[in-house]
């Protein structure tokens, strides 16, 4: 079973929608990241958070730690952002970081 | 800087052959680790490094050696390649274990 889920597992929007992304974990964690990787492109970090909200350009990442629970939005959605989100959480006895499955964004213009 | 950086890009092995994929930084980040993603099953960690003369298992370690000579280098050794090793790998370096994660381009390995 893998400690974190992500959905949804597919998604496709229209150049502009707004988009969410979730992901859920089942233990306390001390970190979550979320990353993007391009079709056969390299993974980049977008961000790390440890509790409430951050913003980058149209991306927003919000963590609640009570719910175990976390959400990247991309606002204003374009065909560049078409991509694979990936989840991953750290909890400091793993040892290491613990991935979602990600989810494919498709923007179609 | 050119960031985390992986060699080769790609590569093909026959079964039972052996190989070394490299892996180098420039920031200076004591954390290293590499990563084998393959389809439907997500990242999952071989090998991972604290510190220069320091390594430690991951997840799917079998088949796989590493060392840590110096703070910018991590090779992953392939001992004897089997068609199940085939996959992308990918190495990242870190400040710090759970910090921002820096990540290679990645190989692209077959195993025929």
């Amino acid at each position: 079973k893998n400690e974190v889920e992500q959905s949804p597992q597919n998604l496709t929007a229209q150049e502009g929608e707004f988009i969410t992304i979730n992901c859920s974990y089942s233990v306390g964690i001390s970190a979550l990241h979320w990353l993007q990787q391009h079709p056969g492109g390299g993974i980049v970090s977008l961000f790390m958070l440890s509790s409430g909200k951050k913003k980058h350009g149209r991306l927003i990442a919000t963590i609640n730690i009570q719910e175990k629970h976390s959400s990247l939005h991309i606002t204003a959605s374009h065909p560049r952002d078409s991509a694979v989100y990936i989840c991953a959480v750290w909890e400091d006895s793993w040892g290491k970081l613990q991935f979602g499955a990600g989810t494919q964004v498709v923007v179609t213009p | 800087n050119a960031g985390v950086t992986q060699t080769p890009k790609f590569q093909v092995l026959k079964t039972g052959q052996s190989m070394t994929l490299q892996c180098a930084q420039d920031m200076n980040h004591e954390y290293m680790s590499w990563y084998r993603q393959d389809p439907g099953m997500g990242l999952r960690l071989i090998h991972y490094s604290v510190g220069a003369g320091i390594t430690d298992q991951g997840e799917v370690p079998n088949g796989y050696n590493v060392s840590r000579s110096t703070t910018e280098d991590f090779p992953l050794r392939l001992l004897s390649a089997a068609p199940s090793q085939t996959s992308v790998y990918f190495c990242a370096s870190s400040q710090d274990r759970a910090e921002t994660q820096y990540f290679g381009p990645g190989t692209r390995l077959l195993v025929l």
